[in-house]
Parts: structure tokens; C-alpha cells; sequence
């Protein structure tokens, strides 16, 4: 079954410091991996994904999510923290078959300190 | 557009009671999902519809049922509602192809059983 471990509850950064939220996963084929923010009291916003192709992948507001196969991982990073950056961050990989379903991992709180 | 539009945002229910909450969308996806979110255990799907007339339960689908009469709209039925139901719930589409589209939520309904 397809699954994504999500292994730090909260990471906490300075602001202007790079950061890193950290994603594992496992699958049977290949993976299609994504990763949503979600600011308090809103619904989860879409940030990146990956599918095929380089293993460094761009999005929103200056995120970027590295893929490593060998290490079965995915994780989300930013060069320079803002306070703003502050939400809950969800990874998440597509459950295969013919739909779309995705299955989510627990979540980390990211809190930027001023 | 709107996107993904949930009603009611907030609902106090007692037990044993039912009530319908409400998604629609207007970005004319064929997919359409069901998710609650409790604290620390990410989001979890309830049921899913791949398109008008066609609904298939996900992870945690007991306690609930849906219908999708038309593209646009989701409705989510809690027939004899329980303390364990209570959580935010969400909504959200996709398209179809190509496969691996990145979901769409609404704001969310947050439910509280007493």
C-alpha cells in the first residue's frame, strides 16, 4: 500500500534562514508526490508536485521539493525563511489506480521566528 | 471563479441528529473528494466520486453516504450523527486528465457534536 511519513510535528526557523520540511514515502511503482500548505481556518493549497523529470522541482511562493529516489524521499525547502511561511504543511502521494485519490501524511507545523 | 464552496462553515449538531453538508464547484471537474482532517492524523478520505452517478467509498467511510447528481455539486450526508464525527471536514476536485492534477479544496465545514 502507498504511504507517506511525515516525521517532525513542527520545525521552527529564524526568518532569512533556509528550511526544510522532510517527507518519506513508499510506493509500489512510481511515485506521484505532492505537497500542500494550509493557512489557519482555509482549505489545503496546492505548492508542488512531482511526477516525472528533474528531481528538483519549483512552485509557489518560492518553494522547491527535492525527490531522491534512493532514499525514497521528498522533501520540501525554501532558501530563505519569512515569517508568512508560517501554516501547516501536508505531503502527499497519489493511492495509483485510475482516480486521483491522494494519501496525506500527519503534517508539520512550520513556525518562522521574526 | 469560486472554486470549491462548502456550507456550512461552522455547525453544532447533537446526537443522533443528520444534516447534509454542502460542496460545489464551478471549475467543471470530474472528480470530486471527501476529506476529514482530526488533529495529527492528516486527512483522512471519506468518499469520492469520479463523476456524475458514480460514488466509492475511501478510507473511513462508515457513519456517512454521498450522491452526485451533477458534475457541480457533492453533498455529504451524516445520517445519525455520533461525538466521533466530529472534526473539519473538506471538499475538494480534480481534473482528470492528465492523471496526477493537483486537488482543489474548499474552506471547510467545521463540525461539532454534542
Amino acid at each position: 500500500a502507498q504511504s507517506v511519513a511525515q516525521p517532525e510535528d513542527q520545525v521552527n526557523v529564524a526568518e532569512g534562514n533556509p528550511l526544510t520540511v522532510k517527507c518519506t514515502y513508499s510506493v509500489s511503482g512510481n511515485p506521484y508526490l505532492f505537497w500542500y500548505v494550509q493557512y489557519p481556518n482555509r482549505g489545503l493549497q496546492f505548492l508542488l508536485k512531482y511526477i516525472t523529470g528533474d528531481n528538483l522541482v519549483k512552485g509557489s511562493y518560492g518553494f522547491e521539493a527535492e525527490f531522491n529516489k534512493s532514499q525514497t524521499s521528498f522533501h520540501l525547502k525554501k532558501p530563505s525563511a519569512l515569517v508568512s511561511d508560517s501554516a501547516l504543511y501536508f505531503c502527499a502521494v497519489r493511492d495509483g489506480g485510475n482516480t486521483d485519490k491522494l494519501i496525506f501524511g500527519t503534517g508539520t507545523r512550520l513556525q518562522v521566528f521574526p | 471563479n469560486a472554486g470549491v464552496t462548502q456550507t456550512p462553515k461552522f455547525r453544532i449538531l447533537k446526537i443522533g441528529q443528520s444534516m447534509t453538508l454542502q460542496c460545489a464547484q464551478d471549475m467543471n471537474h470530474n472528480y470530486m473528494y471527501w476529506y476529514r482532517q482530526d488533529p495529527g492524523m492528516g486527512l483522512k478520505l471519506i468518499y469520492y466520486s469520479v463523476g456524475a452517478g458514480i460514488t466509492d467509498k475511501g478510507e473511513v467511510p462508515n457513519g456517512y453516504n454521498v450522491s452526485r447528481s451533477t458534475t457541480e455539486d457533492f453533498p455529504l450526508r451524516l445520517e445519525l450523527a455520533a461525538p466521533s464525527q466530529t472534526s473539519v471536514y473538506f471538499c475538494a476536485s480534480s481534473l482528470t486528465v492528465p492523471q496526477g492534477q493537483p486537488q482543489h479544496f474548499g474552506d471547510g465545514t467545521r463540525l461539532s457534536i454534542l
